[in-house]
């Protein structure tokens, strides 16, 4: 079965802090997508990794990706409040379409 | 450029009533995708096209949900005799799948809220 499992589901975090989400898939892929949804608001692109040891850094995210352990994660670093949002990993496992990971919801507490 | 564009934004309808949701792409994008997003499923695929044709249509849930598109273009999303678990955002995503070029990030639609009452 393909899957895709994200954690944690919920993060509150102080700004300032840093955190990592993971996610962690079931089965070979290297094409991996993060993706940041606002609250009634569609899925914005914000990194797309297509290969083993890919890092992928835009203002105070990062983003890897491990292959061989089918793992990616999402660092924030020094959060602010606008990060706040919910954050999708999704992978193509080959069949064109996206298999997405339950989500993680972030809030950023002053 | 103008960026995937989906109608209505909002949409409710009795159970058992026929609804059609509408999702024009980013003009040249060959790759269409339909998404449904719910409290229960979280984001689930629906339908694929490339270009005309639908090489993946495992996601549609029954035989009540049924989509076509068009020129290449403009795509429908039919949902036939809607039940209240049918309650959810479509969400429309287009890719330009560029011949060699693997990996190509999705863009998406703002989404329908469809609720069945």
């Amino acid at each position: 079965e393909l899957k895709v499992e994200q954690n944690p589901l919920f993060l509150s975090m102080q700004e300032g802090k840093n955190y990592t989400i993971y996610c962690n898939y079931s089965t070979t892929s290297d094409r991996l997508y993060w993706y940041r949804q606002d609250p009634g608001k569609s899925l914005e692109s914000l990194f797309v990794l297509l290969s083993n040891g890919a890092v992928k850094q835009e203002g105070r995210l990062m983003a890897s990706l491990d292959t061989k352990a089918r793992l990616s994660t999402l660092h924030i670093t020094a959060a602010v409040h606008d990060l706040s949002a919910t954050y999708f990993c999704a992978v193509n496992f080959g069949n064109e379409k996206l298999t997405f990971g339950t989500g993680t919801r972030l809030t950023i507490i002053p | 450029g103008a960026g995937v564009s989906q109608s209505p934004s909002n949409k409710v309808t009795e159970k058992g009533k026929d609804v059609e949701l509408r999702c024009d792409p980013i003009s040249g994008h060959t790759a269409l995708y339909w998404y449904r997003q719910s409290l229960g499923q979280g984001l689930e695929f629906l339908i694929y096209f490339q270009g005309n044709s639908a090489p993946d249509k495992s996601g549609l849930p029954s035989d009540r949900f049924s989509a076509e598109r068009t020129g290449g273009s403009v795509s429908t999303l039919t949902i036939q005799r809607t039940q209240q678990e049918d309650s959810a955002v479509y969400l429309c995503a287009s890719t330009p799948m560029r011949a060699g070029a693997l990996g190509e990030t999705q863009y998406f639609g703002p989404g329908t809220r469809l609720l069945v009452l």
